[in-house]
């Protein structure tokens, strides 16, 4: 079973509005929580991580929420624009980094 | 800096039929990776490299092979082709001294008939 749960599947978010996207973990090792952004045709890019010794990270309009004893985390994006329209995932992962658990992914359209 | 390159772009076997999928990195890093991405199941890791001469099994390693070349490449082999390894396969590579950020390749993309 998936080890990450993200919600949800897709999201429609007009031009200059939040986005939320939400993931959900069991395993306490996890420290290391990143989102990815993927656009079509492309390997995903790092946007924004966060360790659980911080509950908030901004980067930008980009914020990391995050809560460590409901073990959830979640993405704002704060006045949304078209060119975010992407599919996002949320991804965990021990110390050491070397075994990644993503997220089933979030398409994002951002309309004009 | 090409960054992390893949070869090919696009495949497509027969099952039965083998293959071998080519990453780089130019990026001096130690640790490797191969995932696979298929719709509603995000990326799920086959195979790591945390060091040149050193590989573990990911979370789906089954009908799949990996060679850590040298530091720069890391290949993954299909022996014996199955539909159900259709998929998109992305390689990526990071370092401890960059924060562990992971950076991919654009993909490969494969379909067995």
């Amino acid at each position: 079973q998936q080890q990450v749960k993200q919600s949800p599947q897709s999201l429609i978010v007009q031009k200059g509005g939040i986005s939320i996207i939400n993931c959900a973990y069991e395993n306490t090792a996890f420290d290391y929580f990143p989102w990815y952004q993927q656009f079509p045709g492309k390997g995903p890019a790092l946007l924004i991580a966060i360790r659980p010794d911080v509950s908030e990270k901004k980067e930008g309009r980009f914020t990391i929420s995050f809560n460590k004893s409901a073990k959830q985390f979640s993405l704002h994006i704060m006045d949304s624009q078209p060119g975010d329209s992407a599919t996002y995932f949320c991804a965990a992962s021990p110390n050491n980094n070397n075994d990644m658990r993503f997220g089933a992914g979030t398409r994002l359209t951002v309309k004009p | 800096n090409a960054g992390v390159t893949q070869t090919p772009k696009f495949q497509v076997l027969k099952t039965g039929q083998s293959m071998t999928l080519q990453c780089a990195q130019d990026m001096n890093h130690n640790s490797m990776y191969w995932y696979r991405q298929d719709p509603g199941m995000g990326l799920r890791l086959i195979y790591y490299s945390a060091s040149e001469g050193t590989t573990d099994k990911g979370e789906v390693p089954n009908g799949y092979n990996v060679s850590r070349l040298n530091k720069r490449e890391f290949s993954l082999r299909l022996e014996s082709a199955a539909p159900s390894q259709t998929s998109v396969y992305f390689c990526a590579s990071s370092e401890a001294t960059d924060g562990y950020e992971q950076y991919f390749g654009p993909g490969t993309r494969l379909t067995v008939t």
